[in-house]
Parts: C-alpha cells; sequence; structure tokens
C-alpha cells in the first residue's frame, strides 16, 4: 500500500513570487507521481505526471515537479505563480503495476495574495 | 463537451433516505472509478470498473453503497439508508491511461 503526505495544508505567496507545494510518498513499490489542481467546486484536473525518465517533469501552467527517489519526493515548483494559480494542489501515487487507483495527500491550499 | 459528467451536481437529502448519483465517463474510456472527498480531505479510491465489471471495491464501501455500470456505459452510484457521515463530493473519473475527473456530486445529509 502506498500513502502520501503532503507537508503544509496551506501556502501564501505573493503574486510573481516563486513556489514549492511539497510531496512525500511511502511505497515498497516502483510508483506513478502525479500532481492534480482542484478550483472551487470543480473536478481535478491534472497538472503533471512522472512515469518513468527524466526525474524533472514540466506540465501545464509554467509547473514543474522533480522526483527524487532517495527522498521520496516529489515537489511542485512554479518560478512565478499568478492570482489564477489560487486553488488546491493534490499529490498522488499509483503503484506502477495497478490499474491507476491512486492514493491522493489531503491537499495544499495555495493562495496567491496581490 | 465530451468530458465527464456527473449528475446532479448538488444533493440535499434527511438522513435515512436513499440517493443515487450518475456518472457518464468519455465514450471510449473503458476504466471508470468513484472516489470520495470530505472537507479538507484529498480523494479516496471507492471502486472501479473495466467495461462493465467490477474489479475492486474499498472498504470505504459499506453495505449501504452500491454500484453498478451496466452495459459497460455510464454508471450509477447509489447510497442507501444514508447517514450525516455520508456527507462528501462523489468524483467519477474514468480512464483508457490519464484520468479524467468530472466535476463531482456533492452530498449533504442532514
Amino acid at each position: 500500500a502506498q500513502s502520501v503526505t503532503q507537508l503544509d495544508s496551506q501556502v501564501p505567496v505573493f503574486e510573481e513570487a516563486p513556489v514549492e507545494l511539497r510531496c512525500n510518498y511511502s511505497s515498497s513499490v516502483s510508483v506513478y507521481l502525479f500532481w492534480y489542481v482542484q478550483y472551487p467546486n470543480q473536478g481535478l484536473q491534472l497538472l503533471l505526471k512522472y512515469l518513468s525518465g527524466s526525474t524533472l517533469v514540466k506540465g501545464i501552467n509554467g509547473f514543474e515537479a522533480e522526483f527524487n527517489k532517495s527522498q521520496t519526493s516529489f515537489h511542485l515548483r512554479k518560478p512565478s505563480v499568478h492570482i489564477s494559480d489560487t486553488a488546491e494542489y493534490f499529490c498522488a501515487v499509483t503503484d506502477s503495476g495497478s490499474a491507476r487507483q491512486l492514493t491522493f495527500g489531503s491537499g495544499t491550499q495555495l493562495t496567491v495574495l496581490p | 463537451d465530451t468530458g465527464v459528467s456527473q449528475n446532479p451536481r448538488h444533493k440535499i437529502t434527511k438522513r435515512g433516505q436513499n440517493v443515487t448519483f450518475r456518472c457518464d465517463p468519455i465514450s471510449e474510456h473503458n476504466r471508470l472509478y468513484w472516489y470520495r472527498q470530505t472537507l479538507g480531505q484529498g480523494p479516496e479510491f471507492l471502486t472501479y470498473f473495466q467495461n462493465e465489471a467490477q474489479l475492486e471495491k474499498s472498504r470505504l464501501l459499506s453495505d449501504r453503497f452500491s454500484a453498478e455500470r451496466p452495459k459497460g456505459s455510464f454508471s450509477t452510484l447509489e447510497i442507501q439508508r444514508t447517514e450525516q457521515g455520508d456527507s462528501a463530493m462523489y468524483l467519477c473519473a474514468s480512464t483508457t491511461g490519464e484520468l479524467f475527473f468530472g466535476e463531482g456530486s456533492r452530498l449533504t445529509v442532514l
């Protein structure tokens, strides 16, 4: 079984500042890792995913994440945030042999301040 | 709109009543998932279908919950004798690879 820990429940940041949202996972097998974004009263939208290959993954809206196997982390970063990035962000993991049954973290609320 | 569609978007019911949610997946997607999301938490897996076959159920899915996917197309999630603890957002997702989520059905049990 896998588990995901998102270390920060809320992250306030000023517009145009950089941001990092932290995610650590636990698994005894090889994993796939995902970041999703959820805007109020909407479903989840995939930002980016790590399946294999390069450990630096680029996604939509200028976000990127780095898979670090030794630290079991998959932190999400953006060099300059916009007001429109205000949303809830979820890290998720699945074992690479599963039918993509995802285990989600508890989420990080990113609030971008003017 | 060819995304995942869920109905109703909101449902308010009294404790003890039955409710049913419907999910229409993206047409060519053979796998369909149901998740539950409570306030301040990430989604939790409930069950998934490969075509019409229900292949896995979480222990969160008590006997009061039943899900179906007749003919491998749309799916329904029924909750019988609702309890206040059932209040949550119920999310449906479909995939042939990447998961696409619907906007969810929010249940409030009074």
